[in-house]
């Protein structure tokens, strides 16, 4: 089984829907990250957790929220979906002591109509 | 600000060529580690190399090297004798180092190089 697991894999949603994109680990890391990634920026960060009482704003939080219901669980939610947060979503985790080896989910498509 | 460009958008080489792929960086930090990701047509990002700021040493990986100029603020990648498997999406990113050799662990990514080889 996969060590990151992202739900769903594929998601499209309305313009103005609220959509919750998972992502869960069984590597027993403590920091855990989403991304997002357009044709042309890269990956950005959107916010990282350190623990489950320590999140913070990436460069690109507006318009997202999360939530660190325990440490294998990290949930990226968009209030209300715009076109423009159609994107590939990736999750990443990391273990305090190497915060830069960072291990990639399989990535959310999601597109917002 | 890091700031990371891949000044190629997109390439395109046949089979057996010799590819390079560009990276140059922007940081205030002295210490930082540098990365190079392959995002294959499946999607998910798979990492190839992580190299310290503290080692300008090259390194060779199979047909995959890499060159990093700390002069230059660059981190190139090569791939020799390029294979139509090497066809993918590749992102080099930056992360600082802090004291004690710890890091917030944010990665900061380039824009990203189309790579396509043809057969």
């Amino acid at each position: 089984d996969a060590d990151v697991t992202q739900t769903p894999r594929n998601r499209i949603t309305k313009t103005g829907k609220r959509i919750m994109l998972e992502c869960s680990q069984t590597k027993g890391h403590d920091r855990m990250y989403w991304y997002r990634q357009d044709p042309g920026l890269g990956l950005r960060l959107i916010y990282y957790s350190f623990d489950v009482k320590d999140i913070n704003k990436g460069e690109i939080s507006d318009g997202y929220s999360v939530s660190r219901q325990a440490q294998a669980k990290f949930s990226l939610s968009l209030e209300s979906a715009i076109p423009n947060q159609t994107a590939l979503y990736f999750c990443a985790t990391s273990e305090d002591r190497r915060p830069y080896e960072q291990y990639f989910g399989p990535g959310t498509r999601l597109t917002v109509t | 600000a890091q700031k990371v460009t891949q000044a190629q958008t997109e390439i395109s080489v046949v089979e057996k060529e010799d590819v390079t792929l560009d990276c140059v960086y922007e940081t205030r930090d002295t210490t930082y580690y540098l990365f190079w990701y392959k995002q294959p047509p499946s999607g998910e990002l798979v990492f190839l190399i992580r190299r310290n700021s503290f080692d300008e040493q090259n390194e060779i990986s199979g047909r995959y090297s890499w060159n990093f100029q700390k002069s230059t603020s660059s981190f190139n990648f090569t791939i020799t004798a390029s294979q139509v498997v090497d066809s993918a999406v590749y992102f080099c990113a930056l992360s600082e180092i802090r004291a004690g050799g710890t890091s917030y662990g944010k990665l900061t990514f380039g824009q990203g190089t189309i790579l396509t080889v043809h057969p």
